[in-house]
């Protein structure tokens, strides 16, 4: 069955530092992966998203890391700031889905000013 | 719109009772998606619509859940007979095609309708 789960399930960094939120997951057939920001009382907001053909990818102040071989997926944020404060998920196309997908737990992360 | 609009935003209901919960997507948006959200929880897939159709309806927990899509527009979840554990943030997102299409073409979600049950 799908599994996506998450190391941490919550991590706190001062203002400035960089942040690493892990991702793993277990359908080795899942070709797309995206991360997503949910703040406090609203819908998870899209961040960043990778395809199984690449290992990185670049965004404004994050990076997404995937590694197949392992399973696993990494979200860098860098130079964190308090409004980065939220629950961050991760997320799989189901095996390959072409329209579902799949979400692990979430990880708080809190920025300590 | 602009994005994704659920309404309401906040139902709270007794046991037993029936509930609707709407979901606007972004105009032109295709794909529908609803997702339910338990508290300290990820996202738990449970429909999804490509234009009026449902294909995959095999997240729907039980036949007291069913959802509705007409025009290619708004989308309507019924939950019949409320009980507690269907207490939860439901969610609603919308893309222009299934996901594999584009990098672009990612979910926007709304802000979710948060059912309680008591």
């Amino acid at each position: 069955g799908e599994n996506v789960g998450l190391h941490l399930p919550t991590l706190s960094v001062q203002e400035g530092d960089n942040s690493i939120i892990n991702c793993a997951y277990s359908n080795s057939a899942s070709d797309y992966f995206i991360w997503y920001k949910q703040e406090s009382g609203k819908g998870p907001q899209f961040i960043i998203d990778i395809r199984s053909n690449m290992d990185k990818r670049q965004g404004q102040r994050v990076t997404v890391l995937l590694n197949k071989t392992v399973k696993h997926l990494s979200l860098q944020i860098a130079a964190t700031q308090p409004g980065d404060s939220a629950v961050y998920f991760c997320a799989e196309n189901s095996g390959g889905s072409n329209y579902k997908l799949t979400f692990g737990k979430g990880t708080l992360l809190t920025v300590n000013p | 719109g602009a994005g994704v609009s659920q309404s309401p935003s906040n139902k709270v209901t007794e046991k037993g009772k029936d509930v609707e919960l709407r979901c606007d997507p972004i105009s032109g948006h295709t794909a529908l998606y609803w997702y339910r959200q338990r508290l300290g929880q990820g996202l738990e897939f449970l429909i999804y619509f490509q234009g009026n159709s449902a294909p995959d309806k095999s997240g729907l927990p039980s036949d007291r859940f069913s959802a509705e899509r007409t025009g290619e527009s708004v989308s309507t979840l019924t939950i019949q007979r409320t009980q507690q554990e269907d207490s939860a943030v439901y969610l609603c997102a919308s893309s222009l095609a299934p996901i594999w299409d584009s990098g672009a073409n990612v979910l926007t979600f709304g802000a979710g309708s948060r059912l309680t049950v008591l």
